[in-house]
């Protein structure tokens, strides 16, 4: 099975500052997507952004970019000028083309904005 | 268009016995998923179902049992419930079986098991 790491249990962050948070994972497939997901105090998870192996352009969703890193296994997510409502914990999660929609999930990074 | 819904969202039961969980996808999303969610073991895949039919279960004894309707309204059946199984179950749907699916969650339903 594949294995989503996130060494970063939290982080915290001041307002309209920037962020990147840590996932690495684990795999030997060559086509597989990538995810980034909030989940806010409420629970209700919302997809920030996703990456398909194949592009090597990094994805972007307004304030939220990611640095990926294929041959590292890398795959940050960066918040830029970073709000309140950012604060959330966030979920790496990898997708293999050959499981349906079983996702691997990472533990989890509790960000914390400071006002 | 609605979400995902799940009912109950919260529900006490006592070892032993049975619950059932219900999920209603997205209108037209065939695709529902599950999963456990725990402090300790994180998020935890338990099966998926793609038009009636289980497409993949994740490593959960057999007590931990789904199934999907043709409205592509899913449910989970948890039996002989333990302790352990106290945790966040979450329904998700997508539209798709293949491509870069994204997951659009529910708001999950607390079981806590005493």
């Amino acid at each position: 099975a594949q294995t989503v790491t996130q060494s970063q249990p939290e982080m915290s962050v001041q307002e309209a500052e920037t962020v990147t948070l840590s996932c690495t994972y684990d795999t030997s497939e060559s086509d597989y997507y990538l995810f980034w997901y909030k989940q806010p105090p409420s629970r209700q998870m919302i997809l920030v952004i996703r990456q398909e192996a194949y592009k090597q352009q990094n994805a972007t969703e307004n304030r939220f970019s990611v640095n990926f890193q294929k041959a590292a296994k890398s795959f940050s997510l960066k918040i830029s000028d970073s709000q309140l409502g950012d604060a959330a914990m966030y979920f790496c999660a990898y997708r293999s083309p050959n499981t349906g929609n079983q996702f691997y999930f990472g533990t989890g990074t509790s960000l914390t904005v400071i006002p | 268009k609605a979400g995902v819904t799940q009912t109950p969202r919260y529900l006490i039961k006592t070892r032993g016995q049975q619950v059932t969980l219900s999920c209603s996808p997205i209108s037209g999303h065939r695709s529902v998923s599950w999963y456990q969610q725990t402090p300790g073991q994180g998020l935890q895949f338990l099966f998926e179902y793609f038009s009636e039919t289980q497409r993949n279960k994740g490593n959960f004894p057999g007590r931990f049992s789904g199934r999907q309707f043709s409205n592509s309204r899913s449910e989970m059946n948890v039996s002989t419930l333990e302790l352990g199984d106290s945790a966040l179950y979450l329904c998700a749907s997508s539209d798709q079986g293949a491509g870069a699916n994204v997951l659009t969650f529910g708001a999950g339903s607390r079981l806590t098991v005493l």
